[in-house]
């Protein structure tokens, strides 16, 4: 059973630290989204990427948070310094193309606590 | 603009009743994708069940089946034989040319609470 995995699934950290989350997407997808879930805010997207090359980021603070996919097995979102607003939990979700047919797949999510 | 709308913030359903989420959208492309996932109190995202804007049949997968009625733009996800595990925030999405197929819209969430 293929699934998308995120470590780690909890992070507590104090202000001003460095933060990375990472995910690793279902193996033969090419296409990998993070995104980010707040009471407030809901989903949103951060970022996304096809075949390693990022797509989109605009979603993004891109003073502090930036993302990256150093291969097709691994995904990365990294937040430094870390702020108590970014308190949420992060998920990656990993799909196979870009038509509209195509399925989204979540990993269970990192929650991320910034005191 | 594509948009979700999800009017029912919060819905109980007797265990072993059916039930039903409403879900409209808002776009003007011709071809686009519907989505419901599930989410319950763990945290994740799970991915129920699809229907394509051309499809002629409505979707099932289960328990879970999709009334879809093009004209007016709605999407309804119909829970059969409700259990205790439904209970979940439940979200309608969707994907179209509008954000170049490559983003999901997902709507604000229905949440489920089944009574024993």
């Amino acid at each position: 059973d293929a699934r998308v995995t995120q470590t780690p699934r909890h992070k507590v950290t104090e202000m001003g630290q460095e933060v990375t989350m990472r995910c690793q997407p279902i193996l033969g997808h090419n296409t990998v989204f993070w995104y980010r879930q707040t009471m407030m805010q809901g989903l949103e997207l951060l970022a996304y990427f096809r075949n390693r090359a990022p797509l989109d980021d605009s979603g993004m603070p891109k003073d502090r948070f930036s993302a990256e996919m150093p291969d097709a097995t691994l995904a990365t979102l990294k937040i430094q310094p870390s702020e108590p607003r970014d308190s949420a939990v992060y998920f990656c979700a990993s799909g196979k193309g870009e038509f509209f047919t195509d399925t989204q797949y979540f990993g269970p999510g990192t929650r991320l606590t910034v005191l | 603009a594509q948009k979700i709308t999800q009017t029912q913030p919060g819905m109980f359903v007797q265990e072993k009743e059916a039930v039903t989420l409403d879900c409209t959208y808002d776009t003007s492309d011709p071809s686009y994708g519907l989505f419901w996932y599930k989410q319950p109190s763990s945290g994740e995202m799970i991915f129920l069940i699809y229907q394509g804007s051309y499809d002629q049949q409505n979707a099932t997968e289960g328990r879970y089946s999709l009334n879809f009625q093009k004209a007016r733009k709605s999407a309804n996800l119909v829970i059969s034989a409700s259990q205790l595990g439904d209970s979940a925030m439940y979200f309608c999405a969707m994907r179209g040319r509008e954000t170049s197929y490559d983003k999901v819209i997902f709507g604000p969430g229905t949440s489920l609470s089944v009574i024993p």
